[in-house]
């Protein structure tokens, strides 16, 4: 049973471009859950989703970033022009069902705007 | 404080001793999570305990939960240098559809050979 998988591992974006992330969450788990962590500090929480709907999403700026988990496919954390502040890793975790069981974390993607 | 605030933010000990890392917080919680992160690396799950539990043991790990105070500590046995990492606990508020955990600023251990 492979773990969450995250892709890219990297990301280098110039400001103005967008962002796009990845998460395949393990097998058998429908909840998912996106952090960011900043450099020495902890994560986090942006978002938190079930396949097609969007549970609680008050850790999101409100405004260019955005979270989908589709039927089918992975779920996606859009960042529409970056800016430099937006540099950080970016976590995402799964868990089978309730939200209050163990989460899984993916490697993250680092994120780099220039 | 922050909700999930570790102390001490660094602990330094030789191989074979043990290290206590605590974490405080401030509201209710489901549960209480303790995870490991290698530098630069994801996280790595290391223990649950529900907030009608007060003691969970996995190896050399050994984590207390104390409700009354709002607090729990992680205590690694019989430390190895492969243990040197950063050390996060997080919290699962109680109540709520709220999917997140809360994380502190972490503790960052390192086991010298």
């Amino acid at each position: 049973n492979a773990g969450v998988m995250q892709n890219p591992r990297h990301l280098v974006r110039r400001r103005g471009q967008e962002a796009r992330l990845r998460c395949s969450p393990m097998k058998g788990h429908s909840h998912v859950y996106w952090y960011r962590q900043l450099p020495e500090e902890g994560l986090k929480f942006m978002v938190y989703l079930q396949k097609e709907n969007i549970i609680d999403e008050s850790g999101m700026p409100k405004e260019r970033f955005s979270a989908e988990f589709p039927k089918e496919g992975p779920s996606i954390l859009r960042i529409q022009q970056v800016v430099r502040g937006d540099s950080a890793a970016y976590f995402c975790a799964s868990s089978p069902g309730s939200h209050t069981d163990t989460q899984y974390f993916g490697p993250g993607t680092r994120l780099t705007v220039l | 404080s922050q909700q999930g605030e570790e102390d001490p933010q660094a602990l330094s000990i030789q191989e074979g001793e043990n290290a206590t890392m605590n974490c405080s917080y401030k509201t209710s919680i489901n549960n209480l999570q303790w995870y490991r992160q290698n530098s630069g690396r994801g996280l790595v799950h290391l223990i649950l305990i529900r907030s009608n539990e007060r003691e969970k043991h996995s190896g050399r790990l050994r984590v207390t939960l104390d409700t009354s105070k709002k607090s729990s500590s992680l205590l690694i046995t019989a430390s190895r240098a492969a243990d040197t990492a950063s050390y996060f606990c997080a919290t699962a508020l109680s109540g709520g559809s709220q999917g997140n955990l809360i994380f502190g600023k972490g503790t960052k251990l390192s086991v010298k050979p």
